[in-house]
């Protein structure tokens, strides 16, 4: 079974800290996702990865960044976190079409 | 363009019963339909997935039931079971692009 596995379960921030969100999966999957999960919401993505090097902004882009060094790790950042990024974070990984989500981090900003 | 509506927010089954979520897109070029079961902690995992040469897909409890001309598609679980309550998501992709997922639905099936 592919493994996706976030670095952190839960996260406590101060407003302003760079954040950095970490995932990695073993099965050599080329596409890597980071999507927030809100409730009434549902799952939205934030940037997202077809190979190493290469981003592609989501749908919710403003206030992250992202770095793919090495396929198996696609980390995300928060140049500098706010209240309203206060949520939970989820990687997914994938090799067509079927995507394995990792738990999760709970990323809170106070 | 890229919508996935799913309703309802919430729902409440007996024991039994049958649980009917629904989800309606927009994009014509969607040709994946996945459905994701969330238990609290843990990230969504895949439950069943769809693709339009079919209108229907059933494993075991679960089925899939979707309408093209209606840009529509359904979940439904028969008996359903105290188990099965978690949230579950719909989502649509052209095929090998990006998911585009449904608000998501927190099912509850009393005892």
């Amino acid at each position: 079974d592919v493994k996706v596995t976030q670095s952190s379960r839960y996260l406590v921030k101060r407003t302003g800290e760079k954040v950095f969100l970490e995932c990695v999966q073993d099965m050599d999957h080329e596409n890597m996702f980071w999507y927030r999960q809100d409730p009434g919401l549902g799952l939205r993505l934030i940037y997202f990865s077809y190979d190493v090097k290469m981003k592609e902004k989501g749908d919710i882009p403003e206030g992250y960044s992202v770095s793919r060094e090495k396929k198996e790790r696609f980390s995300l950042i928060l140049e500098s976190a706010s209240t309203n990024q206060t949520s939970m974070y989820l990687c997914a990984s994938s090799l067509w079409d079927g995507y394995t989500f990792g738990s999760g981090t709970r990323l809170t900003v106070v | 363009q890229q919508q996935v509506k799913q309703s309802p927010q919430s729902l409440i089954v007996q024991k039994g019963g049958i649980s009917i979520i629904n989800c309606a897109y927009e994009n014509t070029a969607f040709d994946y339909f996945p459905w994701y079961q969330q238990f609290p902690g843990k990230g969504p995992a895949l439950l069943i997935a769809i693709r339009p040469d079919v209108s229907e897909k059933k494993e075991g409890r679960f089925t899939i039931s979707f309408n093209k001309s209606a840009k529509q598609f359904s979940l439904h679980i028969m008996d359903s079971q105290p188990g099965d309550s978690a949230t579950y998501f719909c989502a649509a992709s052209p095929s090998g692009s990006r998911l585009t997922f449904g608000e998501g639905t927190q099912l509850t099936v009393n005892p």
